[in-house]
């Protein structure tokens, strides 16, 4: 089945600082990601759409300069937080779609829990 | 997106079957009802999902009413690994569309 990895699977940084959090589609190719971000005892809530080759399209509220996505190929897209703060530690999660399947199913990475301390 | 309505919280016997509504009373022609489950602290795992007719496959079944404005999703002997939050999303299925996902029920099954 496809598979969808991510990685760091936890990290914790300081307030300030940035990380980068990878994903990547190891099994299919996919023109399309999604970025999830997961506060406890609540739902995912979408970040932004990340498209290979162009601009990630970002939802009403999330800041596009605070989270870069960067999506350079068919197999693998990177959420950069900068400057990150306390309030970003988080649950990431990522989701992919096999750009070579007629059924557009969503596949979901494991997760990146953050902590800024 | 047409919005789900889904139940809280549900609890379950372990061996029995789970049976979790979900309402999609504005679910639009082209729109597929899916159910992801997330058990803690992973990401979501995909179920099953339907357009119009019941859906079934080595998980789950998937019952829509005719007139789809509401379907139910059943696992037919619940264990304690079933026990997650379950997502009820009506969503196109298209290149470029993301899921959308509401507060899902909390299944908890016990032994």
């Amino acid at each position: 089945g496809a598979v969808v990895s991510q990685h760091p699977s936890r990290v914790i940084c300081k307030s300030g600082t940035s990380v980068k959090i990878e994903c990547r589609s190891l099994d299919f190719q996919a023109t399309t990601m999604f970025w999830y971000r997961q506060f406890p005892k609540q739902s995912l809530m979408l970040m932004a759409t990340s498209n290979e080759g162009s601009k990630a399209t970002y939802e009403q509220g999330v800041e596009k300069d605070k989270f870069l996505i960067n999506h350079a190929s068919l197999t693998l897209s990177t959420l950069t937080v900068t400057s990150a703060h306390p309030e970003d530690s988080s649950f990431y999660i990522c989701s992919a779609i096999n750009s070579g399947s007629n059924s557009y199913e969503q596949y979901f990475g494991p997760g990146t829990r953050l902590t800024v301390t | 997106d047409a919005k789900t309505t889904q139940p809280t919280s549900m609890d379950c016997a372990e061996g029995r079957a789970a049976n979790l509504p979900c309402n999609h009373s504005t679910i639009s022609g082209n729109e597929y009802v899916y159910w992801y489950r997330q058990i803690h602290s992973q990401g979501p795992q995909y179920i099953i999902h339907g357009l119009k007719n019941n859906e079934t496959n080595e998980m789950a079944s998937l019952i829509i009413t005719e007139d789809r404005k509401s379907s139910t999703l059943i696992l037919p002997h619940a264990t304690l690994r079933d026990t997650a939050v379950y997502y009820c999303i009506a969503a196109e299925s298209q290149a470029g569309t993301a899921l959308i996902f509401g507060k899902g029920t909390t299944l908890s099954v016990s032994s």
